[in-house]
């Protein structure tokens, strides 16, 4: 069993629409992030839930908005999709804080055309 | 990453030793973190250091701290070419009232040639 699902795993878009990724954790985990791979693999952290709860906004356009209706789920929504969206998206889960020891899906590459 | 740093490229022959460094900025991260990353899959934790300890040996992986100089490295011994793939240096920021975030490198990749 995959412990941090993905779906979709490709996402190709025009610009404007409004799309989702949706994430789900089998690990029993009490804190869920959304992390952005850009093309030169840079990565950096979106947003983290735990137990539900917004815990960590990073500077992200309004036009991103988690959605964690559980804390096994984080999904994440985008309104008007503009080209510099497209990335690789990673969720991610872990269970301590003070020891991150994440567990990643395996990313949603999403093309904005 | 923002303040954490690392060189983009690294080329090995198989069997050789890689070294790859970063350098971070937040004397106060509890942790450092050796993250491995294959192409098409994420993220997959390779070993980490207590910020108290200067070595870690984890069989072909050595980690050395260096908290004056603020600067971490990975050494992995006898190279193979199944050890290609991008690792990623990350220090452990605590947010106020928010917990700890982890900032990544920007990655380092390395190629093993056989």
């Amino acid at each position: 069993d995959t412990a941090v699902s993905q779906t979709p795993k490709y996402l190709v878009t025009q610009m404007g629409n409004d799309k989702s990724i949706k994430c789900e954790q089998n690990l029993g985990h009490d804190t869920m992030y959304w992390y952005k791979q850009d093309s030169k693999k840079f990565l950096k952290i979106m947003f983290s839930y735990n137990n539900k709860e917004l815990i960590i906004n990073e500077t992200v356009p309004n036009r991103f908005s988690p959605k964690s209706p559980d804390k096994a789920h984080l999904n994440l929504h985008i309104n008007s999709l503009e080209l510099g969206d497209s990335a690789v998206y990673f969720c991610a889960s872990s269970q301590e804080q003070g020891f991150e020891k994440l567990f990643f899906g395996s990313g949603t590459q999403l093309s904005v055309l | 990453g923002e303040d954490v740093e690392q060189s983009l490229f690294l080329s090995v022959r198989e069997g050789d030793s890689s070294v790859i460094n970063c350098t971070y900025t937040d004397s106060s991260s509890t942790y450092l973190y050796w993250y491995k990353q294959e192409p098409g899959a994420g993220l997959q934790l390779l070993t980490y250091i207590f910020s108290n300890m200067d070595m870690k040996q984890d069989q072909r992986l050595t980690v050395l701290l260096n908290k004056k100089d603020k600067h971490l490295s990975l050494r992995i011994a006898d190279t193979q070419t199944g050890d290609s793939a991008i690792y990623f240096c990350a220090e452990s920021r605590m947010i106020k009232a928010a917990g700890n975030k982890l900032t990544f490198g920007g990655g380092t990749r390395v190629l093993v040639k056989p």
